[in-house]
């Protein structure tokens, strides 16, 4: 049971470098969305898609792309690491929007130095 | 816009001793109320949710009840155990974007 697959786990990049995390997931969900993870803060939606060819930002989309070619993929890029995009980085997926339950990835952390 | 306070933690508590975590909300219309558990290196996972006003949901022993009255959904436990430390989250859906709070810690000595 695959569920949602995020890679790379761990990523170490220098400021300036660039890099994508990517995301699949193997149920069909039309949903799926990219969170960051700061200590105190929670979690903080930066990208989120309702099917295929569709996305749309969300609270924090600033440094970061993303594209939705199939039902199944999610990519998140970083076009220039920052220092402050150091965090855990979660996708998830969800079948009815957020309104159903969200399927969690297990994480990526990225440290940019 | 919408937003979530959850009490802050760490919250140390010993085995069956009662478990509350406060969660107020800030949302336009009707959205729907979750509670997610982070154990230790894993992802987040849906503990329970509610989606109208005073529905409760319930699993594993958890409970919270959505008060719009009081714009609240708060979490408790009567009896933890030592395998309910984890990182507990509120969150409210609302147009396609799931909000969550801060995350309240909470570890249960033997």
């Amino acid at each position: 049971n695959a569920g949602v697959t995020q890679t790379p786990k761990f990523q170490v990049l220098k400021t300036g470098q660039s890099m994508t995390l990517q995301c699949a997931q193997d149920m069909n969900h039309e949903y799926m969305s990219w969170y960051r993870q700061d200590p105190g803060m929670g979690l903080r939606l930066i990208h989120y898609s309702v099917g295929a060819g569709i996305t749309d930002q969300g609270e924090v989309p600033n440094g970061y792309n993303v594209s939705r070619s199939t039902t199944e993929d999610f990519p998140l890029r970083l076009l220039s690491a920052a220092p402050s995009q150091t965090s855990v980085y979660f996708c998830a997926s969800s079948s009815i929007a957020p309104t159903g339950e969200l399927f969690f990835g297990e994480g990526s952390r990225l440290t940019v130095l | 816009g919408n937003s979530v306070t959850q009490m802050e933690g760490p919250v140390t508590l010993s085995e069956e001793a009662f478990l509350t975590i406060n969660c107020t909300y800030t949302a336009t219309g009707y959205p729907s109320l979750f509670w997610y558990v982070q154990y230790p290196g894993e992802g987040l996972q849906l503990l329970l949710k509610a989606t109208k006003a005073d529905d409760k949901g319930s699993n594993k022993g958890f409970e919270a009840t959505y008060r719009k009255e009081t714009t609240s959904f708060h979490l408790e436990k009567g009896s933890v155990q030592v395998s309910d430390s984890a990182v507990y989250f509120c969150a409210l859906s609302n147009d396609y974007k799931l909000s969550f709070g801060a995350g309240t810690t909470v570890t249960v000595r033997a």
